[in-house]
């Protein structure tokens, strides 16, 4: 079946530094999978924050950024400069279509934690 | 803006009982999903609905049934909770476009 494999969290970097989280997949029921980032703020639910659907594309939201890389099957996200209130739980994931009924495979979340 | 909406938000239940949780979408999408996320795992889809009165089995569906009485409730049912079943479960719904998840719903079995 699908997996996705990211960075063991937690996680703790200082504000103003930069950050990479790992990606990794491997996508059995679909050639090119769609593949997004999904963070989780406390006492939140989980919220896109990017999807790329071509590989070799970029994606980016809020000051992030993530490239879906085939050769290689990762999707890694970065940010040249966190804040504080970038921290949350951090999920790849990836999709088996891009229609509506596309059923999601999560990776296992980091936990971003930015101290001041 | 698409709203999903899960209750109760938190709940302890006893082994062997019987528990329910409930979802609402407000999106008008015709896909809601139930998912667990565990400590150490990802998120995992227990049940889906394309429709209304009609529910799939997702990728653990052991232990779980779940209902689609309309478009916008789709409940998560526990008929016998055992403690293997205390997680962390999520609902969402999707459009072509985006899936949408609610805030969860914290349940701990003792």
């Amino acid at each position: 079946g699908d997996s996705v494999t990211q960075t063991e969290g937690p996680v703790t970097v200082s504000e103003s530094e930069s950050l990479i989280i790992n990606c990794t997949y491997s996508a059995t029921s679909i050639a090119y999978p769609n593949l997004f980032w999904y963070v989780r703020y406390p006492g939140e639910g989980l919220q896109l924050l990017l999807k790329v659907i071509t590989a070799g594309q970029k994606g980016s939201s809020r000051g992030f950024e993530a490239t879906y890389n085939k050769e290689t099957t990762s999707f890694h996200l970065q940010k040249a400069s966190v804040q504080e209130s970038d921290s949350a739980v951090y999920y790849c994931a990836l999709a088996d279509s891009g229609g509506s009924n596309a059923k999601l495979t999560f990776g296992k979340g980091t936990k971003l934690s930015v101290k001041s | 803006e698409a709203a999903v909406t899960q209750s109760p938000r938190s709940k302890v239940a006893v082994t062997g009982g019987k528990v329910t949780l409930s979802c609402h979408q407000t999106n008008n999408h015709d896909y809601m999903y139930w998912y667990r996320q565990d400590t150490g795992h990802g998120l995992r889809l227990i049940h889906y609905s394309y429709v209304a009165d009609s529910t799939e089995k997702g990728d653990i569906p052991d232990g779980y049934k779940a209902s689609r009485p309309s478009q916008e409730n789709f409940s998560l049912i526990l008929e016998l909770a055992s403690l293997s079943q205390t997680a962390v479960y999520f609902c969402a719904s999707s459009d072509n476009t985006e899936v949408f998840f609610g805030k969860g719903t914290r349940l701990t079995v003792v």
